[in-house]
């Protein structure tokens, strides 16, 4: 059965100061790899998408990075500020052209803290 | 570019009845995905519509069902709701399937909350 788990399943950090969050997936064949942030109250935004040949994305302060050989990927925050509190999402999408795996699989999500 | 838009935002209804959601996707996308999400399961895959077509389906009972009309909108609807199927409704849109094998962006909505009684 395919599974996305991340951890930590919640974070608190203080402003300014950098975090990783985890995802680890059992998709397999593997196509691609998102990260989204989603604020409360509102729908996910896209951070970054990967495919199975990237090891690095950057958008902004957020670094994704992905190991498909370990099915890992990991989401660094650098320099982190209040806006940043927020449920970050992964999301593994299955290669291939059907069948009842056929679907996106989403983890549950790492809720972030930013305090002042 | 108006960004996916869904109506109403907040909805109670009692045990029972039905619902029917409706999503507008942003211009020129023709693919339109459908998710719940609970605070228990997280965000979850109900189906995906391309072309006026449900592309894939995720591990939810009949009484989920969807279309997609010519203008690529979309409507969700829920027939003889329970308890459990208080959630936040989000829809998603992008050019194409993001199932095509391409890693194709996707645009969520601001999402429907339904809350059953």
């Amino acid at each position: 059965k395919n599974q996305v788990e991340q951890s930590p399943q919640s974070l608190i950090i203080l402003e300014g100061k950098n975090c990783t969050l985890q995802c680890n997936y059992t998709v397999s064949p593997f196509s691609n790899l998102r990260w989204y942030k989603q604020d409360t109250g509102r729908g996910p935004v896209s951070l970054t998408i990967m495919t199975f040949s990237e090891n690095t994305k950057s958008n902004g302060r957020y670094t994704a990075t992905l190991d498909a050989d370990t099915k890992q990927s990991s989401l660094h925050i650098t320099a982190s500020q209040l806006s940043d509190s927020a449920s970050y999402i992964c999301v593994v999408s299955p290669s291939g052209s059907g069948g009842s795996n056929y679907k996106l699989t989403f983890g549950k999500g790492t809720l972030l803290t930013v305090n002042p | 570019k108006a960004g996916v838009t869904q109506t109403p935002r907040y909805l109670i209804k009692t045990r029972g009845q039905q619902v029917t959601l409706s999503c507008s996707p942003i211009s020129g996308h023709r693919s339109v995905s459908w998710y719940q999400q609970t605070p228990g399961q997280g965000l979850q895959f109900l189906f995906e519509y391309f072309s006026e077509t449900q592309r894939n389906k995720g591990n939810f009972p009949g009484r989920f069902s969807g279309r997609q009309f010519s203008n690529s909108r979309s409507e969700m609807n829920v027939s003889t709701l329970e308890l459990g199927d208080s959630a936040l409704y989000l829809c998603a849109s992008s050019l194409a399937s993001i199932l095509a094998g391409v890693a194709y962006e996707q645009y969520f909505g601001p999402g429907t909350r339904l809350t059953v009684t």
